[in-house]
């Protein structure tokens, strides 16, 4: 199976910041990577797919970029209702993996 | 509106059965590739099955052999049969779409939207 690795594991930062997590996939997987958004009880919700495509409905601040194995996600000011847990998955396969999770927590 | 509910979760005991049913909405699950997807208590999320518009099916290594996973079209309704549960399999577990684009080359983008809201399965004695 494909392994995504993601870091950091866990971010502090303050609203206002700029911050980035970073996936790497074991092998290439081309563009076929998602980004989820994940709040404490809630289902995650879909940000970024096919890599760098904005989910309709998703702030602008939210970008990804990438390819091959290498994945980023950017949030350019981070606002209150950022902070929750990111995970990437890749769709290359259908043996389908996801990251093990980037926690965001508040500054 | 688009939306997906799950139903069937609970407490089992290790070695039982349960069935987990997910009733879709504003779509056809027929004609959509369909997942399930587990996240053990303060885990990360875990693929577990698809099933794919043309029937064809796949399965995490963890549940191979003892999970199935279906579809009823007259009921719009995604199942996991989940047998021989074991205190591991205890998570929520969400179904999803595995929706897709297809760009200028052909290439299908295959992505999780949306999301049910999540049936919780506890396996203990």
């Amino acid at each position: 199976d494909i392994q995504m690795t993601q870091s950091p594991s866990s971010l502090s930062a303050s609203v206002g910041d700029r911050v980035t997590i970073t996936c790497r996939a074991s092998q290439t997987i081309s563009r076929y990577l998602n980004w989820y958004q994940q709040k404490p009880g809630k289902a995650p919700k879909l940000l970024i797919h096919a890599a760098s495509s904005l989910q309709s409905g998703v702030p602008s601040r939210f970008s990804g970029s990438g390819s091959g194995t290498d994945f980023t996600l950017t949030i350019s000011s981070l606002q209150p209702e950022d902070f929750a847990t990111y995970y990437c998955q890749q769709s290359y396969s259908s043996a389908i993996t996801f990251g093990q999770g980037t926690r965001l927590e508040i500054k | 509106e688009v939306q997906l509910v799950e139903s069937g979760g609970g407490l089992i005991q290790p070695g039982g059965s349960l069935r987990l049913s997910c009733a879709a909405s504003g779509f056809t699950v027929s004609s959509n590739y369909m997942s399930w997807v587990r996240q053990a208590p303060g885990k990360g999320l875990e693929w577990v099955s698809v099933i794919y518009s043309g029937d064809s099916t796949y399965y995490a290594d963890s549940v191979k052999g003892r999970f199935t996973i279906s579809r009823d079209n007259s009921k719009n309704t995604l199942y996991l049969q989940m047998n021989s549960l074991r205190a591991e399999d205890t998570a929520v577990y969400y179904c999803a779409r595995y929706g897709y684009y297809a760009d200028s080359s052909g290439n299908y983008f295959r992505w999780f939207d949306p999301w049910g809201q999540g049936t919780l399965v506890t396996v203990s004695s």
